[in-house]
């Protein structure tokens, strides 16, 4: 069973801030996706890596999937209110299963 | 396309009781997923499906947990009996294909007292 861990499982920062959300396996990706999830809402993508040392950014958020595809950073600069929610990494492991890490629960304070 | 929808959103039943959760997936879409999500276990993968066709129940938790897929518009995950243990929100979620966006419904939140 492949295990995505994400760090922090909770952060609390100040607006304008910047921060940085891990998601860290064991096994190498065939891909991974990060998901956004709001209070009474499913999961929202918001980007998709393939290639290793792939980034990708989203306006203030950049992506970045690691050389040995084992691992994803998120990076925020200047965080807003509106950032706050619940950030997951999900991945597929050469298989169809989308696996989901536990979770970052992100609250951007104004 | 509307997305993807979940019915009921809330349901609220008794131990004991047989309880089934609706999802119709985005046209077109070939895979289909359950989802269940709880403060403690995070979103674990239930069951999925690959046009209409059941490839990996592993993540069910017990034989009390069945789901199926009769036609490409439509999945149910029945529990029978429900326990309070399954009290967690319930995630459908469908996609074109494999490592393409997973697009979720609003799920069903489950409680069982």
């Amino acid at each position: 069973t492949q295990l995505l861990e994400q760090s922090p499982q909770f952060l609390s920062i100040q607006e304008g801030e910047n921060l940085t959300v891990y998601c860290n396996s064991s096994s190498v990706f065939s891909s991974l996706q990060w998901y956004r999830q709001e209070p009474g809402e499913g999961p929202v993508l918001l980007v998709t890596v393939v290639t290793g040392g792939e980034v990708k950014k989203l306006k203030r958020l950049t992506f970045q999937f690691g050389d040995a595809r084992k691992d994803s950073s998120l990076h925020i600069t200047a965080a807003q209110p509106g950032d706050t929610g619940l950030y997951l990494c999900a991945g597929y492991f050469g298989n169809e299963k989308l696996t989901f890490g536990t979770g970052t629960r992100l609250t951007i304070i104004p | 396309d509307a997305g993807v929808i979940q019915s009921p959103r809330h349901e609220v039943t008794e131990m004991g009781q047989e309880v089934t959760l609706r999802c119709k997936p985005i046209s077109g879409h070939d895979y289909l997923f359950w989802y269940r999500q709880t403060m403690m276990r995070g979103l674990e993968l239930l069951i999925y499906f690959n046009n209409n066709v059941p490839i990996d129940d592993s993540g069910m938790p017990e034989d009390r947990f069945s789901a199926k897929m009769p036609n490409a518009s439509f999945s149910t995950l029945k529990i029978q009996p429900s326990e309070p243990r399954d009290s967690a929100v319930y995630f459908c979620a469908s996609s074109l294909r494999v490592v393409t966006e997973a697009f979720f419904g609003q799920g069903t939140r489950l409680t069982v007292v």
